[in-house]
């Protein structure tokens, strides 16, 4: 099974301040990487699929970026409700699965 | 616009069977081209993959809740459903059922709902 982990586990940062998050895969997933962003009580979001490409609807502020192991998420200015946890996923064509990293928590210094 | 929407108990009593449902709308079900997912949330902490079905009902559960998880489809609702038997305080989360793009993505989701298990 493939693990994923994020870095850091909690991020502090100021409205305006660019924002880098991490994400390592334990062997390579090709750019098969997807980002979310979940805030208190509500459904994980897509932001980023296939490594670097915008889902529907999200600002041009959020860009992804890697292959193979490593992968960075990057807010370029942060806006106040870019405040909340992140996630990474990957899927796994054999043995089918998909599996999250632990997630890293964006909060306002 | 497709919409997600989880239903069924908020309360199982331990060794029971949690079942939840989940009602797709703004879509079918059937047209094909995604799979659709379970996926759990345990109280503060990351999200773990249950498992997913097709419509034409093939389905692929995680390795770890496979003895455990059922999930199946009706069509004619435009529904899928979840059953994990056997449970305990340790499957305490809250269920996400979600749409699975061919590349492996979840692309919507519905609220969720929060399943407790106690006696």
């Amino acid at each position: 099974e493939i693990v994923l982990t994020q870095s850091p586990a909690t991020l502090s940062l100021s409205p305006g301040e660019r924002a880098t998050l991490s994400c390592r895969a334990s062997q390579s997933v090709s750019s098969y990487l997807a980002w979310y962003q979940q805030k208190p009580g509500q459904a994980p979001r897509l932001l980023i699929y296939d490594a670097s490409n915008r889902a529907t609807g999200i600002p041009a502020r959020f860009s992804g970026s890697g292959s193979g192991t490593d992968f960075t998420l990057t807010i370029s200015s942060l806006e106040p409700e870019d405040f909340a946890v992140y996630y990474c996923q990957q899927r796994s064509n054999w043995p089918p699965g998909y599996t999250f990293g632990q997630g890293t928590k964006l909060e306002i210094k | 616009q497709v919409q997600l929407q989880e239903s069924g108990p908020g309360l199982v009593k331990p060794s029971q069977t949690l079942s939840l449902t989940c009602t797709v709308s703004g879509g079918s079900i059937s047209s094909g081209g995604y799979y659709w997912s379970w996926i759990r949330q345990h109280p503060g902490k990351g999200l773990e993959w249950i498992g997913y079905i097709y419509y034409s009902g093939s389905t692929y559960y995680n390795p770890s809740l496979k003895s455990r998880v059922t999930i199946s489809v009706d069509t004619s609702k435009n529904q899928f459903s979840l059953k994990l038997s056997s449970v305990t305080a340790a499957d305490t989360a809250v269920y996400y059922c979600a749409r699975v793009t061919d590349m492996g993505y979840f692309d919507y989701w519905g609220q969720g709902t929060l399943v407790t298990v106690s006696s």
